[in-house]
Parts: C-alpha cells; structure tokens; sequence
C-alpha cells in the first residue's frame, strides 16, 4: 500500500551494527505496528503504537527498540546486529475504532 | 507458544477447486478474526474477516466458516484461481486492540 513506506527495502548488515528501519504513513492513522516475518512462523509482533506517547512491546521485543517521532513516523532499531534478525520487516498502521490493519512493502534485511 | 495454528502449510489446488485453509486458536477472548492474502515483495492485505457471532461470511469467491465451540475457523476459496496464488495469513484480536496474533502462514498455489 503505498500510504505506508518502508526505508530501506532491502538491506544487508554485519553482526553487531546498530541499524534503523523507518516506516511512513499518509494515511493519518494514530495506531503503528512493527512485525517480523520469519518462513514458518508467520507474522510476529515486535512493538505497537498507539499514539504518539504511547509504545508498547509485543510478543518479541527483546534485541529491538522503537522511537515514535510523529503521528506518521515510527522506527524500528537494532542496537546491535545479530544473524537470528535475518526477517522480512513490515510496518502496519490502523485507525482507532477500527480494526483493519495497513501494511507496507516490507524491508529485507540480512544480518552477516 | 502460538496463538493461533495454522494448516496446511502450503497447498496445491488445480484452478477452478477449492482451496480450504484452517485455523485454531485457544484464547476465548478472540472476538475477531481476519484473513490477510500476500502477494510476493508486498505487503500483506485484508482479505476477508469475521467475529463469532456469525458463523459464516462470503465475499465473492472467498468465505469464512467459523465454529466457535470448537474454536476454529477456515478460509474456503471457491473456483480457485491462478491470480489466487499468494500467502494466505489467518490471525486473530481481542477486545479492539488491534494487537494480532498471526497464523504461520499457508503458501497456495494454483496450477492452470
């Protein structure tokens, strides 16, 4: 959906970088989301938004922290780069009271 | 531990068959439960979605069947296509959180 951007849509990393994944929305939505998606597993929740002061952990926050700079604006962090990051990154937005989730193109993101 | 499981994990249909995808969950709480359809290099995308005070919901060629005392519900794909071919996701929300829990996923593909 192209309300939703994701900066890079690929990347390749070494073990033990920090590294930064943005996501954009247009679509004026309060709620962001940050998943994982791993073969096998489906998509997993890394860190939810609601609002601008509100950050929340999902099921597999461990290894990665989020900054919410604005209504439209929320980024993924790896302060330190391990293989086992190695995912498909999608962001996801929704609108209060509803409950369909948007998401973007995904980021690619290998770790070396 | 999954939330939600989900089966087969990939599927092959000759066009114009059905596809059946299944889904079970545990938590009780679940009050709605939506199915995401991805295409290669996109995002995933709201397919077609269902509370539990109905027990089934077509759209076009695509229904959800949902038995609540057994706590499962299925996608059924009628007249299956090639252009149906994608990652289908089943996931599951409680109480207008927007908070998912995802299906590992079942790759579909059909042959012409």
């Amino acid at each position: 959906d192209a309300d939703v951007t994701q900066t890079p849509r690929n990347r390749i990393t070494k073990t033990g970088k920090r590294i930064m994944l943005e996501c954009s929305q247009t679509k004026g939505h309060d709620r962001m989301y940050w998943y994982r998606q791993d073969p096998g597993l489906g998509l997993r929740l890394i860190y939810y938004s609601f609002d601008v002061k509100d950050i929340n952990k999902g099921e597999i926050s461990d290894g990665y922290s989020v900054s919410r700079q604005a209504q439209a604006k929320f980024s993924l962090s790896l302060e330190s780069a391990i293989p086992n990051q190695t995912a498909l990154y999608f962001c996801a937005t929704s609108d209060f009271g509803a409950n369909e989730q948007f998401f973007g193109p995904g980021t690619r993101l290998t770790v070396l | 531990q999954q939330q939600v499981k989900q089966s087969p994990q990939s599927l092959i249909v000759q066009k114009g068959g059905i596809s059946i995808i299944n889904c079970a969950y545990e938590n009780t709480a679940f009050d709605y439960f939506p199915w995401y359809q991805q295409f290669p290099g996109k995002g995933p995308a709201l397919l077609i979605a269902i509370r539990p005070d109905v027990s089934e919901k077509k759209e076009g060629r695509f229904t959800i069947s949902f038995n609540k005392s057994a706590k499962q519900f299925s996608l059924h794909i009628m007249d299956s296509q090639p252009g149906d071919s994608a990652t289908y996701f089943c996931a599951a929300s409680k109480g207008g959180f927007n908070k998912f829990y995802f299906g590992s996923g079942t790759k579909l593909n059909v042959k012409p």
